[in-house]
């Protein structure tokens, strides 16, 4: 799997959008990007996931550059409860694997 | 539909004792990895099983960890004769069968051993 590179921490004032950056200078053309966030304590949560079109849900919007080599995560209205560990993970997706995850960038929202 | 179920919560065994952390995936998902998350450090994949079979143990210990997800009930991760350095978080996740990406995580035991 790519290896990614993410800034180890970044803060946002609350009802700001926050950009989370990552670069996966060595991504493979059929290795996805995923996000996940990590809560104080809790478990993992996936966030969004893309291979090279920009993927907006409910949560967050996806932006991958064209040659792919770094994506950005926009949580477009941050709030406190979206203070947490973001990690950005590149992999295949052909079969069910296990997710390698990196430092992430701890996102400090401030009110 | 109920999420990823781990139990217990907490877990506090002395040195030499064993431990058992349990997870419950998903309904309908037959993929099950436990990954570890030591005091202060990023998360780490330790096995992936499907039911009845180990398909990637690459992150296991060699010696006193085991894992199975058998035909009925939960997944079973066991750690025998427990050492301080095994004190740690313990996750599950699960995912459906493949074609679908993300891995759904459990709220995690975490295990003291004093």
């Amino acid at each position: 799997d790519a290896k990614t590179t993410q800034p180890p921490s970044m803060d946002c004032a609350e009802g700001r959008a926050a950009n989370l950056p990552c670069n996966h200078s060595t991504i493979s053309g059929n290795e996805y990007v995923y996000w996940y966030r990590q809560i104080h304590s809790q478990g993992p949560q996936y966030i969004i996931h893309g291979l090279k079109n920009n993927e907006t849900n409910e949560m967050a919007s996806l932006i991958i550059t064209e040659d792919r080599k770094s994506s950005t995560l926009i949580l477009p209205h941050a709030t406190l409860r979206d203070t947490a560990v973001y990690y950005c993970i590149v992999r295949v997706s052909q079969g069910a694997q296990k997710l390698v995850f990196g430092q992430g960038t701890r996102l400090t929202i401030n009110p | 539909n109920a999420g990823v179920m781990q139990n217990p919560r907490h877990l506090v065994r002395r040195r030499g004792q064993e431990a058992r952390l349990r997870c419950s995936p998903m309904k309908g998902h037959s993929h099950v990895y436990w990954y570890r998350q030591l005091p202060e450090e990023g998360l780490k994949f330790m096995v992936y099983l499907q039911k009845e079979n180990i398909i990637d143990e690459s992150g296991m210990p060699k010696e006193r960890f085991s894992a199975e997800f058998p035909k009925e009930g939960p997944s079973i991760l066991r750690i025998q004769q427990v050492v301080r350095g095994d004190s740690a978080a313990y996750f599950c996740a699960s995912s459906p069968d493949p074609g679908r990406f993300e891995q759904y995580f459990g709220p995690g035991t975490r295990l003291t051993v004093t």
